[in-house]
C-alpha cells in the first residue's frame, strides 16, 4: 500500500516560532502537495511540487515555504508561525501519468495549534 | 477546473445502497470525475474516477450521465464506517505536470443503524 506519513499528528507551537512539517511517501511519486483544512473553508492548496527542487504556489502560499530536496520528502515551513495558521495540514502525493490522471494519496494530517 | 454541486448532507440506512449525486454542468471533454471521501480526523481517501464510462471497483460504482453533466456515486451496501464527507471533483488530466485537487464542501453522508 502507498504510505504517506506526516511526522506529527498533533503539534503546539508559539507565535513567531519557525515550524517544520515533514511528509514522506514511499511509492516514488513525482508529485507532492500540502493543503490546509479549516471548518467551512474545506481543503485549500498551499504549495505543490512535481519534481525534486521544484515547487509551485497553490491558492494560499502566503506565510509558507516548502522544500523538496529528495523525491520522497516534502517539507512545509512556517517561517514565523501566527495564530491564523492554526489548522489541520494535509500532505498528499501522486504519480504523474501522461495518459490518464491518477489518484492522490493523503497522509493522516497534522493538527497544528499556534498559541 | 469545472465547478461541482453536491447536497450538503444525506442519510442512508445501514445495509442499503447510498446514492450520492453530483452536478458538474460545465464539465469539459477532457475533464475526469473523481470521488474522494474523508472520514472524521483522517486524510481524504480516493474512491473512484471516470471520464465517460461507468466504473466499478471494490469500494463503489460511478455512474456518469451520457451528457456528462452529472454523476452518481453508489456505495452498494453502506456500513456505519462509510459515514464520511464525500467530495466530487472534476479536473483535467495533468499531463506532464501536476496541480492540486480543488475540494468543495462535499456531502456529509450519515449511515444510520
Amino acid at each position: 500500500d502507498v504510505k504517506v506519513t506526516q511526522s506529527s499528528r498533533y503539534l503546539v507551537k508559539r507565535t513567531g516560532e519557525k515550524v517544520f512539517l515533514e511528509c514522506v511517501q514511499d511509492m516514488d511519486h513525482e508529485n507532492m502537495f500540502w493543503y490546509r483544512q479549516d471548518p467551512g473553508l474545506g481543503l485549500r492548496l498551499i504549495y505543490f511540487s512535481y519534481d525534486v527542487k521544484m515547487k509551485e504556489k497553490g491558492d494560499i502560499p502566503e506565510g509558507y515555504s516548502v522544500s523538496r530536496e529528495k523525491k520522497e520528502r516534502f517539507s512545509l515551513i512556517l517561517e514565523s508561525a501566527s495564530t491564523n495558521q492554526t489548522s489541520m495540514y494535509l500532505c498528499a502525493s501522486s504519480l504523474t501519468d501522461l495518459i490518464m490522471n491518477t489518484e492522490a494519496f493523503f497522509g493522516q494530517g497534522t493538527r497544528l495549534t499556534v498559541v | 477546473d469545472a465547478k461541482t454541486t453536491q447536497p450538503p448532507s444525506m442519510d442512508c440506512a445501514e445495509g442499503r445502497a447510498a446514492n450520492l449525486p453530483c452536478n458538474h454542468s460545465t464539465i469539459s471533454g477532457n475533464e475526469y470525475v473523481y470521488w474522494y471521501r474523508q472520514i472524521h480526523s483522517q486524510g481524504p481517501q480516493y474512491i473512484i474516477h471516470g471520464l465517460k464510462n461507468n466504473e466499478t471497483n471494490e469500494m463503489a460504482s460511478l455512474i456518469i450521465t451520457e451528457d456528462r453533466k452529472s454523476s452518481t456515486l453508489i456505495l452498494p451496501h453502506a456500513t456505519l464506517r462509510d459515514t464520511a464527507v464525500y467530495y466530487c471533483i472534476v479536473r483535467v488530466a495533468s499531463g506532464g505536470g501536476a496541480d492540486g485537487l480543488t475540494f468543495g464542501k462535499g456531502t456529509h453522508l450519515i449511515i444510520q443503524p
